[in-house]
């Protein structure tokens, strides 16, 4: 069955403090890794899709990149705005469903 | 509008009525999603439209369950007989392009509460 694992759960940080962010994946043939933002009270902000392994793209302070199985969201000097839960997704052939992961809740403190 | 629009934003209800939600995609969207989202977890997929077809309702929970989009573009996903259970946030997603490897953009979901 495909699925997708996030870690840690939940990850404090004091601004400036670097750190990853997880998304380990089982799944039948990758079409498509996706990280997405959520803000409390908003729907998921679409940041990055890779689609093979060794692909890496970068945005602002985050940068993500993919594995055969796992991907990773780096986080560089974060800042108090980018508190926020991080949800990675997958989309595999023979299917029309994204799978979501349960996200990691990131809290950047002042 | 330049994004998703979804409403109601809120929803309370009795256990037992129906309701409807209704999603507004992107102009020219050809995919259109629906998911429900339970407190802490991430997205659940219930259904997937590629313009007016719905190719893809295996994660709808219960024949209580219906989306429909028969213009191809504004979506209605309603809920019979509601159940507590069924309480979450429901999102809409759309996409522009046929090809479902493609980011997908969210509205801000429609929160349902049933009492």
């Amino acid at each position: 069955e495909d699925q997708v694992t996030q870690s840690p759960e939940a990850l404090r940080l004091q601004e400036g403090e670097s750190s990853s962010l997880n998304c380990s994946y089982t799944v039948s043939g990758l079409r498509g890794l996706f990280w997405y933002r959520q803000d409390p009270g908003k729907g998921p902000e679409f940041l990055f899709t890779l689609y093979s392994a060794g692909e890496e793209k970068e945005k602002e302070r985050l940068k993500a990149t993919l594995t055969k199985k796992e991907s990773f969201l780096h986080i560089t000097a974060p800042k108090p705005e980018d508190s926020a839960t991080y949800l990675c997704a997958v989309f595999t052939s023979g299917t029309y469903k994204y799978i979501f992961g349960t996200g990691t809740r990131l809290k950047v403190l002042a | 509008g330049a994004g998703v629009s979804q409403s109601p934003r809120y929803k309370v209800a009795k256990r037992g009525q129906d309701v409807a939600l209704r999603c507004d995609p992107i102009s020219g969207h050809v995919s259109l999603f629906w998911y429900q989202q339970a407190l802490g977890q991430g997205p659940e997929f219930l259904t997937y439209f590629q313009n007016e077809a719905q190719l893809d309702k295996s994660g709808l929970p219960s024949d209580r369950f219906f989306a429909e989009r028969p213009e191809g573009s504004v979506s209605t996903l309603k809920i019979q007989r509601t159940q507590q259970e069924d309480s979450a946030v429901y999102l809409c997603a759309s996409s522009l392009l046929g090809q479902l490897n493609q980011p997908q953009h969210f509205g801000d979901g429609t929160r349902l509460s049933i009492l």
